[in-house]
């Protein structure tokens, strides 16, 4: 199975400052047909998890431009820019080269 | 508007079975594959299975596709899952999701004697 691995565990931001979370994975997901299956998740308190980003760059829709990805193969980061109190919540990433899918265990986003 | 509804969940003794419900709306249910997904109670998120559009083949996560099996009805646009022999390490919110992109609210279910 693929390990994807997040850091840090939790992270505390200024409601206007950036915000990075890393998500490492055990093996490449660049799949075939040139797409990198790596899908960003936002759990806000209370909900369901949310798609934020899918094939490692592209915004779902209705998610405001603050969120974007980048990353290599299996090195990713998912950057919040000019954080708002909405944004508290677990952040997942997870794949969707390979069964079976997994996810990472979660960044913890606090506002200070 | 896209809807998924979860329902079925509770309190279950270990070793008893449970069916999950999942009723679709907003959407072409019989076009697309559909997922269940559990997160622990300690925030764990695990995918469980899929299933084909038309029903004719499942994915499953290796350690629970002898225990869990995932079945639709497009008549009826409702997705299911059966879970049978359940253990503690089981109780979980049961979400069902099309593409990841669409979750329902999730069902809890706990297992315990």
């Amino acid at each position: 199975d693929i390990v994807l691995t997040q850091a840090p565990l939790s992270v505390s931001v200024t409601p206007g400052e950036s915000a990075s979370i890393s998500c490492r994975s055990s093996k490449s997901l660049l799949s075939s047909k040139g797409i990198t299956s790596l899908y960003w998740y936002l759990q806000r308190p209370g909900k369901s998890p949310q798609l934020l980003i899918y094939q490692m760059s592209n915004l779902a829709s209705g998610v405001p431009d603050r969120f974007s990805s980048s990353g290599s193969e299996t090195d990713f980061t998912l950057k919040i820019s000019k954080v708002e109190t909405e944004d508290v919540g677990v952040y997942y990433c997870g794949h969707r080269l390979e069964y079976p899918l997994t996810f990472g265990s979660g960044t913890k986003l606090e506002i200070k | 508007e896209v809807q998924l509804v979860e329902s079925g969940g509770g309190l279950v003794q270990p070793g008893a079975s449970l069916k999950l419900s999942c009723v679709a709306s907003g959407f072409t249910f019989s076009d697309y594959w559909m997922s269940w997904v559990r997160q622990t109670p300690g925030k764990t998120m695990e995918w469980i299975g899929d299933i084909k559009y038309d029903g004719s083949y499942t994915n499953y996560a290796p350690s629970l596709k002898n225990r869990f099996t995932i079945s639709r009805d497009n008549a009826k646009s409702t997705l299911y899952l059966q879970m049978s022999n359940v253990r503690s390490e089981d109780t979980a919110t049961y979400y069902c999701t099309r593409e990841s992109l669409y979750w329902g609210q999730g069902v809890m279910v706990t297992v315990s004697s």
